[in-house]
């Protein structure tokens, strides 16, 4: 069963500070998407990755998928209280997307 | 653009009584896909389709029913509602199936009293 873990669950920062999470699975996935999910509403892509090392910049999101294709982080510089969301890690599985539980992350103004 | 659109945005039940939530797309997209959310478990797969008159299983199907009579629309259907399907479900849909962006509707909360 191939499974993904999401860490930390929960993550309360002051804007301004970086932070990374992360998405750990000990199965190789053939890609990775990553979601942001505000409140009361349909997760949102933000970026896929497919190539072992990849990495990708969306603004100050930067995402890297592992050498492996096992894992995956995503770090926000200087976080503002708009990034505040629910962040999904999804990899591609056998026939379907396999879900992480998500990192809540909230930003202080 | 509407996007997907699911209906209803709310609803409550009580044990045994049956419902159906409906999603229509208006992006022409072959694969649809129902998911339930609970906190700390992320999204799970409970069925899918992968073009007009098409169903099948995903992870957790038991106790739902789906039907895909016209390419636009998939509808979920709980037939004897128990407690334990209370969550959060969303209407999915995308070009490809399992790498392919997925395109989501705003969520329909469901309580099973």
């Amino acid at each position: 069963t191939q499974l993904l873990e999401q860490s930390p669950q929960f993550l309360s920062i002051q804007e301004g500070e970086n932070l990374t999470v992360y998405c750990n699975s000990s199965s190789v996935f053939s890609s990775l998407q990553w979601y942001r999910q505000e409140p009361g509403e349909g997760p949102v892509l933000l970026v896929t990755v497919v190539t072992g090392g990849e990495v990708k910049k969306l603004k100050r999101l930067t995402f890297q998928f592992g050498d492996a294709r096992k894992d995956s982080s995503l770090h926000i510089t200087a976080a503002q209280p708009g990034d505040t969301g629910l962040y999904l890690c999804a990899g591609g599985g056998n026939y379907q997307l396999i879900w992480g539980a998500g990192t809540k992350l909230i930003i202080k103004p | 653009n509407a996007g997907v659109t699911q209906t209803p945005k709310f609803r409550v039940l009580k044990t045994g009584q049956s419902m159906t939530l409906l999603c229509a797309q208006d992006m022409n997209h072959e694969y649809m896909y129902w998911y339930r959310q609970d906190p700390g478990m992320g999204l799970r797969l409970i069925h899918y389709s992968v073009g007009e008159g098409t169903t099948a299983k995903g992870e957790v199907p038991d106790g739902y029913n789906v039907s895909r009579l016209k390419k636009q629309n998939f509808l979920l259907g709980l037939e004897s509602a128990a407690p334990s399907q209370t969550s959060v479900y969303f209407c999915a849909s995308s070009w490809q199936t399992y790498t392919g962006e997925l395109f989501f509707g705003e969520g329909s909360r469901l309580t099973v009293l």
